[in-house]
């Protein structure tokens, strides 16, 4: 069983929308990141948190330690929001960061 | 600017060659990590370190060596290569504890094992 599960892991809207991307781990963690992948390659950290909620722009991201699972948010999408989206968990038992699989998000105009 | 830088960004090797992969920081990171990036799967995590002198392995460590001999530079070498090491590679650093703003990730190594 893999340790993060992230859902959708395709999600296609029309600009405007509220996006929700969810992610789910098994594991006790000491910190959570948000990723952002774009089409060419790139990975950028958007988020780390380890409790609670934290906005940075139209992005919004959320944790609840105890339910095991966060969510990343965006509010008012564009097609600049078009990317792959990535959780990725720090174990507590060894702090290695542990991907899921992504979510590919397409907004169209 | 500040952050990791990789090289090359594109590379070809013919089966049983080696190169080395580089990775380099200029934030004084202690933590250096590489990751393969393949279809279908996450980023797996390959070696890291957690400062200079120090390295351990990761996920998927077979086939791969690295050395920390400085904080900046984390080289990753493929010994002999195969193609099941045709991959996307990226290192990537991070500041000391919770109070990080998480990971800093170099702009990836496009490498096709033929």
């Amino acid at each position: 069983k893999n340790e993060v599960e992230q859902s959708p892991q395709n999600l296609t809207a029309q600009e405007g929308e509220f996006i929700t991307i969810n992610c789910s781990y098994s594991v006790g963690i000491s910190a959570l990141h948000w990723l952002q992948q774009h089409p060419g390659g790139g990975i950028v950290s958007l988020f780390m948190l380890s409790s609670g909620k934290k906005k940075h722009g139209r992005l919004i991201a959320t944790i609840n330690i105890q339910e095991k699972h966060s969510s990343l948010h965006i509010t008012a999408s564009h097609p600049r929001d078009s990317a792959v989206y990535i959780c990725a968990p720090s174990r507590n038992r060894d702090d290695k960061i542990i991907f899921g699989k992504g979510t590919r998000l397409h907004i169209l105009p | 600017n500040a952050g990791v830088t990789q090289t090359p960004k594109f590379q070809v090797l013919k089966t049983g060659q080696s190169m080395t992969l580089q990775c380099a920081q200029d934030m004084n990171h202690e933590y250096m990590s590489w990751y393969r990036q393949d279809p279908g799967m996450g980023l797996r995590l390959i070696h890291y370190s957690v400062g200079a002198g120090i390295t351990d392995q990761g996920e998927v460590p077979n086939g791969y060596n690295v050395s920390r001999s400085t904080t900046e530079d984390f080289p990753l070498r493929l010994l002999s290569a195969a193609p099941s090491q045709t991959s996307v590679y990226f290192c990537a650093s991070r500041g000391p504890g919770q109070g990080a703003s998480g990971y800093t990730f170099g702009s990836g190594t496009r490498l096709t094992v033929v």
